[in-house]
């Protein structure tokens, strides 16, 4: 039971933003930075925002994300067939003393 | 360019103890700030963190899992193992283990390995 919560679903057509939201509280996201990960179908996952806003050399910047209180969001600007994929943000949470996932959103491209 | 590759056994019987073997390259865990950690997840669900060490083999665990889990280095041969014991079939999963470099990147893990898949069957 992961204390960072995403909707399941997400989708647009090609071209379209997507907003994705990861619910968690002062003891994580509050109070560290989140991280987002991209897992393709079948692959291991891949980093895609780092300290809360920062993308990785190659990740195009497209690919946003930002914090608000104890919430993040990651934001996919003209979406296109490649980003159909796992999304998860993570944290470190300061109560659990552990590094914690979110529960994913898929995203897909109608 | 660094890369990292999990190895051990595809199939434990429930009890048993699993030992996964992560063997990198193109970093070095003496180097200040770097970790390797280990993550894994069970068909169709969701990401879990394990453990992670440090190049000062400072150690963490995932605390619902810590009396279960043993993780330990090796530089010189450029492994890191993972020891999980009384494995039982919730803990089929593909385990992940994946590089961090806290000065540069936080606490994100960056590189990833491809997964080794576990099943836990008698």
């Amino acid at each position: 039971q992961s204390v960072l919560t995403q909707p399941p679903s997400a989708s647009g057509t090609p071209g379209q933003r997507v907003t994705i939201s990861c619910s968690g509280s002062s003891s994580n996201i509050g109070n560290n930075a989140v991280n987002w990960y991209q897992q393709l179908p079948g692959t291991a996952p891949k980093l895609l925002i780092y300290k809360s806003n920062q993308r990785p050399s190659g990740v195009p910047d497209r690919f946003s994300a930002s914090t608000s209180g104890a919430s993040a969001s990651l934001a996919i600007g003209g979406l296109q067939s490649e980003d159909e994929a796992d999304y998860y943000c993570a944290a470190w949470d300061d109560s659990l003393s552990g590094y914690v996932f979110g529960t994913g959103t898929k995203v897909t491209v109608l | 360019q660094i890369t990292l590759k999990e190895s051990g056994p595809t199939l434990v019987k429930p009890t048993q103890t699993l030992t996964l073997t992560c063997t990198f390259s193109g970093f070095s865990l003496r180097t200040s700030a770097v970790g390797v950690g280990w993550i894994r997840q069970p068909p169709g669900k969701a990401l879990e963190w394990l453990a992670v060490i440090y190049w000062n083999d400072d150690k963490r665990y995932n605390p619902s899992l810590k009396t279960r889990l043993s993780i330990t280095k090796d530089t010189s041969k450029k492994q890191v193992v993972l020891t999980m014991t009384n494995m039982d079939p919730v803990d089929t999963a593909t385990y992940y283990c994946a590089h961090r470099d806290i000065v540069v990147l936080g606490d994100a893990f960056d590189i990833w390995g491809h997964g080794t898949m576990v099943t836990v069957s008698s």
